[in-house]
């Protein structure tokens, strides 16, 4: 039971241009959605959350955007850059501590 | 501070064998949770507790897993017999429940990496 999905599994970009990763949900009960980056042979560190009572939530060169009645948020960041590069996880919270992965996107920036 | 700290690192280990995973969560958090990662599913929840105490464990795969919480500074995941299909990464994470205004984080350990042969 996959409430949280991240359909792409690879995407490529070129340095300094914009990558957009996207993740759809089914669970109308996630309070937070958050992002995570994982290297490899590291555990997943987060990046940014935004509250379901918002649409937008920035900081720096990343960007999370939510569209609650298509139960979609993608993450933007501008610009890329090389070290950017690793697998991207979406995170769905409810409960208050609850919180469900997708299945990632794996990112790679290239020079 | 040191983290969350997993061990081992990698596990190989031949089907049948008993797999004993370890979670040392950080200091003062008292929510761990045990996550599984593969190339189909991602990250997927198998267990996590709250003081202690297991809260939700529908993750957990078969009756061959089972995960314990002795007190608040370590967790075990044992599996028990291991089969090849078991073969993933597997994170231990941890939190401060309840977080403040809800905007919570996980922190997490670097995984064990579990090949059963």
């Amino acid at each position: 039971d996959q409430q949280v999905k991240q359909n792409s599994p690879s995407l490529s970009v070129q340095e300094g241009r914009i990558s957009i990763l996207n993740c759809d949900y089914t669970n109308s009960m996630f309070d937070y959605f958050l992002w995570y980056k994982k290297y490899p042979a590291e555990g997943p560190t987060f990046l940014i959350s935004i509250s379901s009572i918002k649409d937008k939530n920035e900081d720096g060169r990343f960007t999370v955007f939510l569209n609650k009645s298509a139960k979609h948020l993608s993450l933007h960041i501008v610009p890329s850059q090389p070290g950017d590069s690793a697998v991207y996880f979406c995170a769905g919270l409810y409960n208050n501590n609850d919180m469900r992965f997708g299945a990632g996107t794996r990112l790679t920036v290239k020079p | 501070d040191a983290g969350v700290i997993q061990s081992p690192r990698h596990e190989v280990t031949e089907m049948g064998q008993e797999v004993t995973l370890r979670c040392k969560p950080i200091s003062g958090h008292n929510s761990l949770f045990w996550y599984r990662q593969t190339m189909m599913r991602g990250l997927e929840l198998l267990i996590y507790f709250n003081n202690n105490v297991p809260i939700d464990d529908s993750g957990m795969p078969e009756d061959r897993f089972s995960a314990k919480m002795p007190n608040a500074s370590f967790s075990t995941l044992k599996i028990q017999p291991s089969e090849p299909r078991d073969s993933a990464v597997y994170f231990c994470a941890s939190s401060s429940y309840p977080g403040a205004g809800g905007d919570e984080k996980l922190f997490f350990g670097s995984g064990t990496q579990l090949s059963v042969l």
